[in-house]
């Protein structure tokens, strides 16, 4: 079955730094990516889709300019959360599109940020 | 609007017995349809999808799900439940001719009586 990891599962920073969370497709190639956020007891919350070697789409209401995404490869996305405040200590989710009529994203296991 | 519902947003069960979860969406056509679930702390893992065909779906760890397309439900099922089902479960559906973004329900949350 197709595999997406996720590093780190979880990170406590300090408010103002920032946060890097990688987004690999272990075993397939993913053109399209997708960021979600999940608060506690809650649903998930689309925040982005990253497309290979193409800027990200922002879903409304999301700051482009603190949550940076790259898609460098077809294997990797990244979410960068700059200068991070407690509001945004979260459950962070990524998933991978596989290619083809499956229609079915694959998903990360998820990593918890805390913000201190 | 287009929509994803899921009603409930506890079920409590006891082991042994049935479950069934609603999911009811509101969009122009019938979308792709699918099922999650999420044990604490941990990612997605899918149940079962619906495209097209046969409306009844088996998926996995004994769950199915019934597509009614007169009622705008997709409501997932599991004739006995076992402590391992306790969990978050999630519908979700995917607009045909939207690009591939899934828009997901509330959640329910399962608790499993012993």
């Amino acid at each position: 079955g197709a595999v997406v990891s996720q590093h780190p599962s979880w990170v406590i920073c300090k408010s103002g730094t920032s946060v890097k969370i990688e987004c690999r497709s272990l075993d397939f190639q993913a053109t399209t990516m997708f960021w979600y956020r999940q608060f506690p007891k809650q649903s998930l919350m689309l925040m982005a889709t990253s497309n290979e070697g193409s800027k990200a789409t922002y879903e409304q209401g999301v700051e482009k300019d603190k949550f940076l995404i790259n898609h460098a490869s077809l294997t990797l996305s990244t979410l960068t959360v700059t200068s991070a405040h407690p509001e945004d200590s979260s459950f962070y989710i990524c998933s991978a599109d596989r290619q083809g009529p499956s229609g079915e994203q694959y998903f990360g296991p998820g990593t918890r940020l805390t913000v201190t | 609007a287009q929509s994803v519902t899921q009603p409930d947003i506890h079920i409590t069960v006891s082991e042994g017995a049935s479950l069934e979860l609603r999911c009811n969406y509101s969009y122009g056509a019938t979308p792709y349809l699918f099922w999650y679930v999420q044990s604490p702390g941990q990612g997605l893992q899918l149940l079962l999808k619906y495209f097209s065909g046969d409306t009844l779906v088996q998926g996995i760890k004994g769950f199915e799900a019934e597509f009614k397309r007169s009622q705008s439900s997709f409501n997932l099922r599991k004739p006995s439940v076992h402590w391992s089902d306790a969990a978050e479960y999630f519908c979700a559906v995917r607009p045909k001719a939207a690009g591939n973004k899934l828009t997901f329900g509330g959640g329910t949350r399962v608790l499993v009586k012993p």
